[in-house]
């Protein structure tokens, strides 16, 4: 199946610092979308981008689709500690039917 | 708008023994993924339905089977647990464009306890 390699594993930061991390995949792909998950909790989706070159901002989230359909961003401004939990990329390739994930970025924030 | 339901939250099993779980999605999606979620493996696709047919399938054995119902609410059963289906079942639920989706919304997860 696809591969998608998500960076960084973790994350320590410090509250009010901005995180960035990121998605690459070895296909192109038509759809990216960001979750959050909370311990024992299912993902919730965050932002959806459907466009080579999109950025879209859900509050002090922004992502963006990459320009070679390849890979994808998402920035997190001013972390706060609710900001705490795990974030996954995934992505519709243009072959397929089905979502293929990343392995997460846990994310701390130290008040 | 309601989200995505899955019962029962939790659930604990014996080796051998079959499970049922429940996923009803947004109103109006159609389609119905489930993920098995474990820290080792992390969100692995079992399969997707819909309109009441399994329309793909990732790498589980036959032991793991759904189904859809008319009102596009999901079944999946396991059947002759074992151990390592220690998990978190998640269902998903999509609109689609042809083969494809849109966004995907998640439930809150199911999660199976095999002793």
């Amino acid at each position: 199946g696809q591969q998608l390699n998500q960076s960084p594993q973790s994350m320590f930061i410090q509250e009010g610092e901005d995180v960035s991390m990121n998605c690459t995949s070895s296909s192109i792909f038509n759809t990216w979308l960001w979750y959050k998950q909370d311990p024992g909790e299912g993902p919730v989706l965050l932002i959806a981008l459907y466009k080579a070159g999109e950025l879209t901002s859900n509050g002090r989230l922004t992502a963006q689709f990459g320009i070679t359909r390849k890979d994808s961003f998402l920035n997190i401004s001013a972390s706060i500690p609710s900001d705490v939990g795990i974030y996954f990329c995934a992505g519709q390739p243009d072959t397929g039917n089905q979502f293929y994930f990343g392995t997460g970025t846990s994310l701390t924030v130290i008040p | 708008k309601a989200g995505v339901t899955q019962t029962p939250r939790y659930l604990i099993k014996t080796r051998g023994q079959q499970v049922t779980l429940s996923c009803s999605p947004i109103s109006g999606h159609r389609s119905v993924s489930w993920y098995q979620q474990t820290p080792g493996q992390g969100l692995q696709f079992l399969f997707e339905y819909f309109s009441e047919t399994q329309r793909n399938k990732g790498n589980f054995p036959g032991r793991f089977s759904g189904r859809q119902f008319s009102n596009s609410r999901s079944e999946m059963n396991v059947s002759t647990l074992e151990l390592g289906d220690s998990a978190l079942y998640l269902c998903a639920s999509s609109r689609t464009r042809g083969l494809a989706h849109y966004e995907q919304y998640f439930g809150p997860g199911t999660r199976l306890t095999v002793t």
